[in-house]
């Protein structure tokens, strides 16, 4: 079956430092991804997604994601944290199972603290 | 623009009392779905409609019902709310079975007193 993976439960970055948040999936057949933001008490709003076109993404609020068949990962970055950043961030990866009712299957989430 | 509404956005419920929670769109997607989110914790999958046609997720519990009236509208109906039922209660939509990307509204929060 499907899983995704995100790796570090809690990050936690300076203003300025790079973020870097990791997910790992583990289909064999390339899916759909997606990383997702929520901040307290809102609902997940999408930062970017991968759908078979460029392995690099580029998303809302100066996030980016590469896609890494190789390594089955889809780790999401970004240059320099600014405070707004932190919230909880969601890998969510296509089911393979449900060709006909388009569910993801999310990662656990990462918490991003950013210290001034 | 185009959205996802959930109303209310706080709802408070006591032990046993039945509660409706709401969500509408105006993106005229064909899918809709409901999960529950619990601190901490990724979003599970409950149920979700596509057009008129349930699906429900084989661990979701009997307490949890939903309707879909049109395709603008869909219900959460908790029918006996447990203190674990509390809990954030999120609506999306999908334009349809294939596309995957998800349109989310704010939330509902549910306490159960």
């Amino acid at each position: 079956a499907q899983s995704v993976t995100q790796l570090g439960s809690h990050v936690s970055v300076s203003e300025g430092a790079l973020v870097l948040l990791r997910c790992n999936y583990s289909s064999s057949v390339p899916p759909y991804l997606f990383w997702y933001v929520q901040y307290p008490n809102q609902g997940l709003q999408l930062l970017l997604k991968y759908t078979s076109a460029a392995t690099l993404v580029k998303g809302i609020n100066g996030f980016e994601a590469e896609f890494k068949k190789s390594e089955t990962s889809f780790h999401l970055t970004k240059p320099s944290a600014h405070m707004s950043d932190a919230a909880e961030y969601f890998c969510a990866v296509s089911d393979p199972g449900s060709s006909n009712t388009g569910k993801l299957i999310f990662g656990q989430g990462t918490t991003l603290q950013v210290k001034p | 623009d185009a959205m996802v509404i959930q109303n209310p956005r706080y709802q408070v419920t006591q032990f046993g009392k039945p509660v409706t929670l709401s969500c509408s769109q105006t993106l005229n997607h064909n899918v809709m779905y409901w999960y529950q989110q619990k601190s901490s914790q990724a979003p599970k999958l409950l149920f979700h409609y596509y057009d008129k046609d349930f699906n429900n997720e084989a661990d979701t519990p009997d307490n949890f019902q939903s309707r879909r009236p049109n395709t603008s509208f869909c219900f959460l109906d908790i029918r006996s709310p447990g203190l674990g039922d509390a809990a954030m209660y999120l609506c999306a939509t999908s334009r349809d079975r294939t596309s995957y990307e998800q349109y989310f509204g704010p939330g509902t929060r549910l306490t159960v007193t």
